[in-house]
């Protein structure tokens, strides 16, 4: 039964589409995350949600917008794709926000831009 | 700017070794730690944590060590077995500020040799 899961897994894709990307978790967690990974494997942070409020926002294009329906839900949808959007995107969890608690990590959507 | 840092992006082990990952971070706000391991395809799943407070965590195989003064850690792995073999990246958080914003390292690539 899975914790948290993204579709699709693989996105490939144009540039100038625009795409979604869906996230859900099933732990009754409060707190939802979107994080990029680039081709250097560093992990960043785009967003943060609890409680369906926007709390974290890292200087991300507004080409991307998060969008939190309920709790267990956080997709993130990408208007206008360039080549640089290409990535693997991570959904994750966590009980609060508090800095203590883990985060538990969805399989990741590799999106290709062509 | 990057806060935190794995300045070895790879380590090779022999099976039944010791396995020392290193993490650096420059932020004197953070006082809590994390260790994700993350498989091919897959997201990261916690690991072991850490907080200011101690300066060495234990859970079965892996020890977390902290040095707050040289604001550097360490995951001990012992012994290393073929499994072990992943990704791993630190985090530090700070739990009074950032929103619960980790902030991760990019990553050390174990490998442990049967």
């Amino acid at each position: 039964d899975t914790a948290v899961s993204q579709t699709p897994k693989y996105l490939v894709t144009q540039m100038g589409n625009d795409k979604s990307i869906k996230c859900e978790q099933n732990l009754g967690h409060d707190t939802m995350y979107w994080y990029k990974q680039d081709s250097k494997k560093f992990l960043k942070i785009m967003f943060s949600y609890n409680n369906k409020e926007l709390i974290i926002n890292e200087t991300v294009p507004n080409r991307f917008s998060p969008k939190s329906p309920d709790k267990a839900h956080l997709n993130l949808h990408i208007n206008s794709l360039e080549l640089g959007d290409s990535a693997v995107y991570f959904c994750a969890s966590s009980q609060g926000l508090a800095g203590d608690y883990e985060q538990y990590f969805g399989p990741g959507t590799r999106l290709t831009v062509t | 700017d990057q806060q935190v840092k794995q300045n070895s992006p790879s380590l090779s082990v022999q099976e039944g070794r010791i396995s020392i990952l290193n993490c650096d971070y420059t932020n004197s706000m953070f006082d809590y730690f994390l260790w994700y391991k993350k498989y091919p395809a897959e997201g990261p799943t916690f690991l072991i944590s850490i907080s200011s407070i101690k300066d060495k965590n234990e859970d079965g195989r892996f020890t977390v060590f902290l040095n707050k003064s040289a604001k550097h850690l360490s995951l001990h792995i012992v012994p290393s077995q073929p499994g072990d073999s992943a990704v791993y990246f630190c985090a530090a958080s700070g739990r009074s500020t950032n929103a619960g914003k980790s902030t991760f390292g990019d990553g050390t690539t174990l490998t442990v040799k049967p």
